[in-house]
């Protein structure tokens, strides 16, 4: 089945460090991925949109200059939380989708655990 | 924005029993996802069933859909300790791309 890898699992650093977490389908070409934040207990929100070979698209009140996402090719999509703060601690979540259809199931990695001292 | 809305919210169940929970939504959809996550972990694509269905098996999985109701369901027939998970409802509006995931049922098994 498709797999998508998220790398890291787990990261700890300090106020003020910028963290790239990278997500990668690994058998199936992604022409666009998804990054999700989700906070305890609670359901994934959505934080943009990532297309290859242009600009992701940003969901109402995200900042963009703030959560960077490069889609540098159809199987590797990052996200850089820039200058991290205690309030950016949290579960992060990236999927891709197979194809272009809708109609095709989102996979997902296993996500990212970010804790901003 | 969230698009769909589970219930209940969380679910206590023994082992053997069926587990069902419900799913609605607010707009037309292509097709609505039912996925599960554990603890600490990414999702887990588990049904996929489209606008045009009514019903859908996989296993011990049964999900029906009826878009008169605006709403889904997600069966799970004699049920195991590892079950025990979060059961997410995604639903992939018409005319958008994304899609919007539930706040999710967290079900508990009881060996």
């Amino acid at each position: 089945g498709a797999v998508v890898s998220q790398h890291p699992s787990w990261v700890i650093c300090k106020s003020g460090t910028s963290v790239k977490i990278e997500c990668r389908s690994l058998d199936f070409q992604a022409t666009t991925m998804f990054w999700y934040r989700q906070f305890p207990k609670q359901s994934l929100m959505l934080m943009a949109t990532s297309n290859e070979g242009s600009k992701a698209t940003y969901e109402q009140g995200v900042e963009k200059d703030k959560f960077l996402i490069n889609h540098a090719s159809l199987t590797l999509s990052t996200l850089t939380v820039t200058s991290a703060h205690p309030e950016d601690s949290s579960f992060y979540i990236c999927s891709a989708r197979p194809g272009e259809s809708s109609n095709q199931p989102q996979h997902f990695g296993d996500g990212t655990r970010l804790s901003i001292l | 924005s969230q698009q769909g809305e589970e219930d209940p919210q969380a679910l206590s169940i023994q082992e053997g029993e069926n587990a069902t929970m419900n799913c609605s939504y607010k707009t037309s959809i292509n097709n609505l996802q039912w996925y599960r996550q554990n603890s600490g972990r990414g999702l887990v694509h588990l049904i996929l069933i489209r606008s045009n269905e009514r019903e859908k098996h996989s296993g011990r999985l049964r999900v029906t859909l009826d878009t008169s109701k605006k709403s889904s369901s997600l069966l799970i027939t004699a049920s195991r300790a590892a079950d025990t998970a979060s059961y997410f409802c995604a639903t992939d509006p018409y005319n958008n791309n994304d899609m919007r995931f539930g706040a999710g049922t967290r079900l508990t098994v009881k060996p």
